[in-house]
């Protein structure tokens, strides 16, 4: 299995700030996904990664609310921009190993 | 057409006893569906999987099934024990891998004494 580590494993941020997710896997990895969990719900897909190119946005996600980076085959940021207390929810980071997806501990973040 | 939905939203099951969930999809390109386990604070981890190309797959306590025809599948626990405790979702892909999943809106699991 990939192991995938997250940092930070939880923050509290102003409004109208902004924090950067990295994500590092153990092994190298073609594509990396971010998803958003918001409180009590399901996961939504927020974006692909694959390095050496832009990231892929899905719907109602945009690259200025959430810039992403993938500088190489075992690491990739997520930027959650311009904070709201709309965006309080749990980040993860997932890649596609042997053709499973397995998942970082998330980032909790909460907006104030 | 990308929703899968889960039911129930959330069951109690007595130890030992069968924890049943559903799952049910419109996109008829989904091609791999997969179920996850998520405990607080941790991210999901793989339960087992199955491609429309099987109608069942077992794995120790755990069964799906899946319906091509009715675009359903579920999961099975037998024999549920206080440790399954925890959320468990349903997904679907249909790049055939676990790329680009979408979520079932998940189903909270309690197994009593």
């Amino acid at each position: 299995s990939a192991v995938i580590s997250q940092k930070p494993s939880r923050d509290i941020c102003q409004r109208g700030t902004s924090l950067t997710i990295q994500c590092q896997v153990d092994s190298q990895v073609t594509m990396m996904f971010w998803y958003r969990q918001q409180p009590g719900q399901s996961l939504t897909l927020i974006a692909t990664a694959n390095q050496g190119s832009e990231a892929t946005y899905e719907s109602g996600f945009v690259i200025d609310k959430f810039p992403i980076s993938r500088p190489n085959l075992t690491f990739s940021t997520l930027t959650v921009s311009n904070m709201s207390p709309e965006d309080s929810s749990i980040y993860l980071c997932s890649v596609e190993w042997t053709y499973e997806a397995f998942f970082g501990q998330g980032t909790r973040l909460t907006v104030v | 057409q990308q929703q899968v939905k889960q039911s129930p939203q959330s069951l109690i099951v007595q130890k030992g006893g069968i924890s049943i969930i559903n799952c049910a999809y419109e996109n008829t390109a989904f091609d791999y569906f997969p179920w996850y386990q998520q405990f607080p604070g941790k991210g999901p981890a793989l339960l087992i999987a199955i491609r429309p190309d099987v109608s069942e797959k077992k794995e120790g306590r755990f069964t799906i099934s899946f319906n091509k025809s009715a675009k359903q599948f579920s999961l099975h626990i037998m024999d549920s024990r206080p440790g399954d405790s925890a959320t468990y979702f349903c997904a679907a892909s249909h790049t055939g891998t676990a790329s680009k999943l979408t979520f079932g809106t998940g189903t909270r699991l309690q197994v009593t004494l």
